[in-house]
């Protein structure tokens, strides 16, 4: 069946705008997450929903970092006034259920700020 | 919070050897441990993990290790083939749930011909 889709799978902006990414996750998938990848680096944690209720947002970097999800499916993480900082891959992952169950990632989003 | 340091950073071997790829974590709690294969433009897929209450997993050439009392845990990846080339990252859930997962930096495994 289809995967996790994320779209734009580029996306280049200038310093100061506003960008929005979107995670489609799998159907009939509870959780959804964000992670940010910087280049040759790990994964870092931003933000998780079970339905569409955001339970811990402290792993978002700035008060410029916002996400949503509508409808227990498609997510939006919204950067605004974006730095160059914020240049990473953005991706998404989603399971059945919440707890201690295999995360599926999307490509991701390749955010560059010039 | 919780820490998971990965290591080595970068891994070659030769096709047809073993690679190992070590991690450890801080979090006593945690209790889930995926291994995440990811290749040059792909977001990472999982390819096997372990839970706190076994010791070993096996998946043909794969297989993973957990020692809960020394908090490490490893992947080890049997008669290579160039295919297996791609980054590995570790991963440890946070306060016993897998919703919040760490991961380690990364290795760089590179099979050689």
């Amino acid at each position: 069946g289809a995967g996790v889709s994320q779209s734009p799978s580029n996306k280049v902006t200038e310093k100061g705008k506003d960008v929005e990414l979107r995670c489609d996750p799998i159907s009939g998938h509870t959780a959804l997450y964000w992670y940010r990848q910087s280049l040759g680096q790990g994964l870092e944690f931003l933000i998780y929903f079970q339905g569409n209720s955001a339970p811990d947002k402290s792993g978002l970097p700035s008060d410029r970092f916002s996400a949503e999800r509508t409808g227990g499916s498609v997510s939006t993480l919204t950067i605004q006034r974006t730095q160059q900082e914020d240049s990473a891959v953005y991706l998404c992952a989603s399971s059945l259920v919440l707890y201690t169950d295999t995360q599926y990632f999307g490509p991701g989003t390749r955010l560059t700020v010039l | 919070g919780e820490n998971v340091e990965q290591h080595p950073s970068t891994l070659s071997v030769q096709e047809g050897d073993s690679a190992v790829i070590k991690c450890t974590y801080s979090d006593s709690a945690s209790n889930y441990f995926p291994w995440y294969k990811q290749e040059l433009g792909k977001g990472p897929q999982l390819i096997i993990d372990i839970r706190s209450n076994v010791g070993e997993k096996k998946d043909q050439r794969i297989a993973v290790t957990l020692n809960k009392t020394a908090k490490h845990f490893s992947l080890h990846i049997t008669e290579t083939q160039p295919e297996d080339s791609a980054v590995y990252f570790c991963a440890a859930s946070i306060g016993g749930t897998a919703s919040k997962l760490t991961f380690g930096t990364g290795t760089r495994l590179q099979v050689t011909l």
